[in-house]
């Protein structure tokens, strides 16, 4: 298994310009979100998924869309790049509700900066 | 909602020595997980360990325990004999049972431990 894969690993954006970062997972897991986190700080969630079709807001959604057409993947996408979304963004998943626990299987993560 | 603070921005321990990193939280649930995490330079979050509020026994992991104290809201992360490898940004983390997880993981701000060789 791949587990949560991310691209790109590194982009440098200028302000304005609009980008997707994609991630997957082969795990078969329910749940996925998105993360970011900014210089020493922990994670903030933006966005989270239940299952394909089905998206809610997290703590900082402000600048952000998902979508979640298939179980694999949960984009993440950029309108309008501002300097304020520099960051480093990571993608996580985990199984549904019956598993206890749902340890939270991390993406190695991208590192987004707008100029 | 919930919160999760982290004192220590920095903690250095010398290698096979015993160091604590302290965690607490607040939050009006009863039932949930505490989370310790690891993120090395490789920026990849690593569980280190897992603790349900709802059992008293304090979780182990190897070199790894917690001492949880639920009235307090407190959570600490003991690594026993610290090896070079331990060297890493750690996060505790907290989630509420119910909703099974979907609306993710609150983090504190993080704790860097450097290890002397």
């Amino acid at each position: 298994n791949a587990g949560v894969t991310q691209t790109p690993k590194f982009r440098i954006l200028k302000i304005g310009q609009s980008m997707t970062l994609q991630c997957a997972q082969d795990m078969n897991h329910n749940y996925m979100y998105w993360y970011r986190q900014d210089p020493g700080m922990g994670l903030k969630l933006i966005y989270y998924s239940v299952g394909a079709g089905i998206t809610d807001k997290g703590e900082v959604p402000n600048g952000y869309n998902v979508s979640r057409s298939t179980t694999e993947d949960f984009p993440l996408r950029l309108e309008l790049a501002a300097p304020s979304q520099t960051s480093v963004y990571f993608c996580a998943s985990s199984y549904g509700q019956s598993r206890g626990g749902n340890e939270q299987f991390f993406g190695p993560g991208t590192r987004l900066t707008v100029l | 909602a919930q919160t999760v603070t982290q004192s220590q921005p920095e903690m250095s321990v010398q290698e096979a020595e015993t160091v604590t990193l302290s965690c607490t939280y607040d939050t009006s649930e009863s039932d949930y997980y505490l989370f310790w995490y690891k993120q090395p330079p490789s920026r990849q979050m690593i569980l280190v360990i897992r603790q349900e509020a709802y059992k008293q026994q304090n979780a182990t992991e190897n070199r790894f325990s917690v001492n949880f104290q639920k009235a307090a809201k407190s959570f600490s992360l003991k690594i026993s004999d610290s090896q070079l490898g331990d060297a890493a940004m750690y996060f505790c983390a907290y989630r509420r049972r119910s909703g099974g997880g979907a609306d993710g993981l609150t983090f504190g701000k993080g704790t860097h431990l450097i290890i002397q060789p």
